[in-house]
């Protein structure tokens, strides 16, 4: 099983949609958890951390559901800006806090 | 300058060639990394600093060779490199080892060995 494991799409969804991607984690051990954005060719930028008790920014929010091993992403109102690849990010523990990357689920918004 | 700073952007090299990679980091991380990303592959993480102290080799292989002098500067010195090596090439750094604020990226170089 692999340690970060995402849908990787791609999500085509017209404009003002709502749109929710799912990341599975394996280690259930893990401490810290991020969801970053990476547009073509550009490096990830952290888009938002992952809090036990869920946060919200503007149209983001996620959420992180420990029993399950997932965090989820929610996109309310979609841009056509917010097309990307939203990447999972999860830090291992246990002596070694090495994130570990999903390969990103792609996101395509259309007029 | 600010954030995280890599050089050069673009990188074309032979085989037998060496060259080396620049990052540096200007928001006073303790913690930097390397990490390397293929088409259709997950980052891959390489090298892990922790205070210039190296933590972690992801089982890299020894053409790739990491240097840290002071915690705000990271190389990567390449040499005699394979076609599959060719890849989008990241430094990123964190406040902490354990990167509970979250990792900061460089724009990466592009490497294409030939």
């Amino acid at each position: 099983r692999k340690e970060v494991e995402q849908d990787p799409g791609p999500f085509n969804v017209p404009e003002g949609a709502t749109v929710a991607f799912n990341c599975t984690y394996s280690n259930s051990a893990s401490q810290s958890f991020f969801w970053y954005r990476q547009d073509c060719r550009k490096e990830p930028k952290l888009l938002m951390s992952v809090y036990s008790s869920g946060n919200e920014d503007g149209r983001f929010t996620a959420q992180l559901n420990r029993a399950s091993q997932y965090i989820s992403l929610l996109i309310r109102d979609s841009k056509l800006s917010d097309s990307a690849t939203y990447l999972c990010v999860v830090s291992q523990s246990g002596g070694s806090y090495i994130p570990t990357f999903g390969r990103g689920t792609s996101l395509i918004v259309h007029p | 300058e600010t954030g995280v700073t890599q050089t050069p952007r673009h990188l074309v090299m032979g085989m037998t060639n060496k060259k080396s990679l620049k990052c540096e980091q200007h928001l006073g991380h303790n913690a930097m990394y390397w990490y390397k990303q293929s088409a259709k592959k997950p980052l891959e993480l390489m090298f892990v600093y922790n205070f210039k102290e190296q933590t972690e080799n992801n089982s890299v292989p020894s053409r790739f060779s990491p240097e840290c002098p002071n915690s705000s500067h990271l190389f990567l010195h390449l040499h005699t490199l394979q076609p599959e090596d060719s890849a989008l090439y990241l430094c990123a750094s964190s406040q902490e080892f354990n990167g509970n604020y979250g990792y900061t990226f460089g724009s990466g170089t592009r490497l294409t060995v030939v």
